[in-house]
């Protein structure tokens, strides 16, 4: 059973451009996270999705920033007009359901996003 | 609101020696706590998880935890380092008020010296 994928492992862009994470849950997962790792700080939370729904999207920013999970496909964290300031580990997440504290999440690797 | 505070940034240890994360949480309900790994340049792995059954955990690698609701900590133990404990661990919080949804420490780097 594969794990949570995510693509590209890097990316660089430069400012102004558009720049799209993706991220494939674990097999029988439809509960998508995506998280923000800035260097020396922990995760912070982006936004919760479940198929073809955004359940909650409160930690992320209201401009440039847009995320999907499609009924197929992977899920999409899209950031427009790049800036320096989104140079970060971008995190996804997968769980089996929702509504319970106790499902714990399971990560991806991970995508390094630099801005030059 | 939730919160969590993982009191040291970094902990230093000897191989073979006992380590100590410690872990405060803050929670309206009853929480659900974890503690995960992060090896450099990969994504997190669960270590262990408290879901309000035993108040002392065990995970994997060896790692413990003990949920102490009077002293609302869940430090991460472990008998003896080894060097490849040697990462980054995060402490989470998840309840019903924060609508599930993860609050994690800012992290403690683990180093084992030989």
């Amino acid at each position: 059973n594969a794990g949570v994928m995510q693509n590209p492992r890097h990316l660089v862009r430069r400012r102004g451009q558009e720049a799209r994470l993706r991220c494939s849950p674990m097999k029988g997962h439809s509960h998508v996270y995506w998280y923000r790792q800035l260097p020396e700080e922990g995760l912070k939370f982006m936004v919760y999705l479940q198929k073809e729904n955004i359940i909650d999207e409160s930690g992320m920013p209201k401009e440039r920033f847009s995320a999907e999970f499609p009924k197929e496909g992977p899920s999409i964290l899209r950031i427009q007009q790049v800036v320096r300031g989104d140079s970060a580990a971008y995190f996804c997440a997968s769980s089996t359901a929702y509504g319970r504290a106790t499902y714990e999440q399971y990560f991806g690797p991970g995508t390094r996003l630099t801005v030059t | 609101a939730q919160s969590v505070t993982q009191l040291d940034s970094h902990v230093s240890v000897s191989e073979g020696t006992p380590v100590l994360l410690r872990c405060n949480y803050s929670s309206s309900y009853s929480p659900s706590l974890f503690w995960y790994v992060q090896h450099p340049n990969k994504g997190l792995q669960l270590l262990l998880k408290y879901t309000s059954a035993a108040t002392l955990v065990k995970g994997i690698n060896g790692f413990e935890a003990e949920f102490k609701k009077s002293e609302t900590s869940f430090h991460l133990t472990k008998p003896s380092a080894h060097m490849s404990d040697a990462a980054e661990y995060f402490c989470v919080v998840s309840d019903l008020r924060g609508s599930y949804i993860p609050t994690f420490g800012r992290g403690t780097s683990l180093i084992v010296h030989p």
